[in-house]
């Protein structure tokens, strides 16, 4: 059964520390996303990538946020320095892109607190 | 542009009865419509899906949905509700262009909590 995977599952830090979460994508997906779900804003997306270019980050602050995609098989997103406003779970998703109909496959997310 | 629309942010219901969990969408070309569901701590998960085949689409856990283009809808149905059905339901239409071609990329609902009580 073919799932996306994240690392790790859940993350406490100190404010000003470096975050980095790690998403596996379904083999052959060629879409991956990132979003965020906080009780106040909801699911907010932050950034997504086909074959593994970014399309759109606007989602994203830039300053202290970045995503990238070393390889098909790894998306990585990454906080620097972290602020107790990140706390929020931040999930990853993988599509097919333009072979599908737009159905995402969502990974169990990373539980990100910031102290 | 496509968007969703979730009507009712929570639905509560009695166990045996009926769901019904409501969702509007505005797009100029026919769209792909979706449900996913969130049970606590855990990711979205695809409950069912619209892509023009049939009007009426069967999930799992025995909801189903209906596209209705009259009314722009696609509510969510299940006849007899189960406590293990209570989740936040999220509705989801695909991005899409002139050519009906997706992007790839959804637009969620904001969400709706489902609460079935004993």
């Amino acid at each position: 059964d073919a799932r996306v995977t994240q690392t790790p599952r859940d993350k406490v830090t100190e404010m000003g520390q470096e975050v980095t979460m790690r998403c596996q994508p379904i083999l052959g997906h060629n879409t991956v996303f990132w979003y965020r779900q906080t009780m106040m804003q909801g699911l907010e997306l932050l950034a997504y990538f086909r074959n593994r270019a970014p399309l759109d980050d606007s989602g994203m602050p830039k300053d202290r946020f970045s995503a990238e995609m070393p390889d098909a098989t790894l998306a990585t997103l990454k906080i620097q320095p972290s602020e107790p406003r990140d706390s929020a779970v931040y999930f990853c998703a993988s599509g097919r892109g333009l072979a599908g109909y737009g159905e995402q496959f969502f990974g169990p997310g990373t539980r990100l607190t910031v102290l | 542009a496509q968007s969703v629309t979730q009507l009712g942010s929570h639905v509560s219901v009695s166990e045996g009865a009926l769901v019904l969990l409501r969702c509007n969408y505005s797009s100029s070309v026919p769209p792909y419509l979706f449900w996913y569901v969130q049970y606590p701590n855990q990711g979205l998960q695809l409950l069912l899906k619209y892509t023009s085949a049939a009007t009426l689409v069967k999930g799992i856990n025995g909801f189903e949905a209906e596209f209705k283009k009259s009314e722009t809808s696609f509510h969510l149905t299940k006849p007899s509700a189960h406590m293990s059905d209570a989740a936040e339901y999220f509705c989801a239409v695909s991005v899409v262009n002139a050519g009906g071609t997706s992007y790839g990329k959804l637009t969620f609902g904001q969400g709706t909590i489902l609460t079935v009580h004993p």
